[in-house]
């Protein structure tokens, strides 16, 4: 079974655009997490997705936004970006939301200058 | 709330010594409880989980961990560390009261000295 990809793996960015990432979790699972890491802060819950449906939300300004599609496919959007969204940003998949075991992606590397 | 506590944000070792990684939690309902590894560049992958079934759970690459809930802790041990061990180690607990998120610690980076 392919693993969960991400794409692109590294991006970089000026303040002020926006960027989009995406990620397809492994065949069959239907709930995509996505989390921002950071040296400082270290990992941080950015949102949960299930069934094409926002589950579980973390404490990050309405700037930060994602979306599934039908085929369990995520998007995550970051729109007006600053020099602290620099970050990688991960992606997990689960069969199912909730307290399944996540698999994670390689993750996207952003930079922000 | 639920909320996990690393001890040691660095740990170094010798190659052939006891591995031990601190993980405490906090949980008002009983927790799942993970430890996942990061490779630098990559993403997390999950050494093993612990979900209320066995205590001493084995995970991959010769790392156990043992759930104690008196002393509300989840250590992660290796009896023999190997170079290939140097990495950063996460712990994480879910099954939060209500609504179900993962919560990470803070990580801890395993140096392993030849």
């Amino acid at each position: 079974k392919a693993g969960v990809t991400q794409t692109p793996r590294y991006l970089i960015k000026t303040r002020g655009q926006q960027v989009t990432l995406s990620c397809s979790p492994i065949s069959g699972h239907r709930s995509v997490s996505w989390y921002q890491q950071t040296p400082g802060q270290g990992l941080q819950f950015l949102f949960e997705y299930f069934s094409e449906t926002q589950r579980n939300k973390g404490n990050f300004p309405g700037r930060f936004s994602g979306r599934q599609f039908s085929n369990s496919r995520s998007e995550m959007n970051v729109s007006t970006l600053e020099l602290g969204d620099s970050a990688l940003y991960l992606c997990a998949s689960s069969s199912r939301e909730g307290t399944d075991t996540q698999y994670f992606g390689p993750g996207t590397r952003l930079t922000v200058l | 709330a639920q909320s996990v506590t690393q001890l040691g944000s660095h740990v170094s070792v010798s190659e052939g010594a006891l591995v031990l990684l601190r993980c405490n939690y906090s949980s008002s309902v009983p927790p799942y409880l993970f430890w996942y590894v990061q490779y630098p560049n990559q993403g997390l992958q999950l050494l093993l989980k612990y979900t209320s079934a066995a205590t001493l759970v084995k995970g991959i690459n010769g790392f156990e961990a043992e759930f104690k809930k008196s002393e509300t802790s989840f250590h992660l041990t290796k009896p023999s560390a190997h170079m290939s061990d140097a990495a950063e180690y996460f712990c994480a607990v879910t099954r939060t009261s209500g609504t179900y998120k993962y919560i990470f610690g803070t990580g801890t980076r395993l140096k392993v000295l030849a």
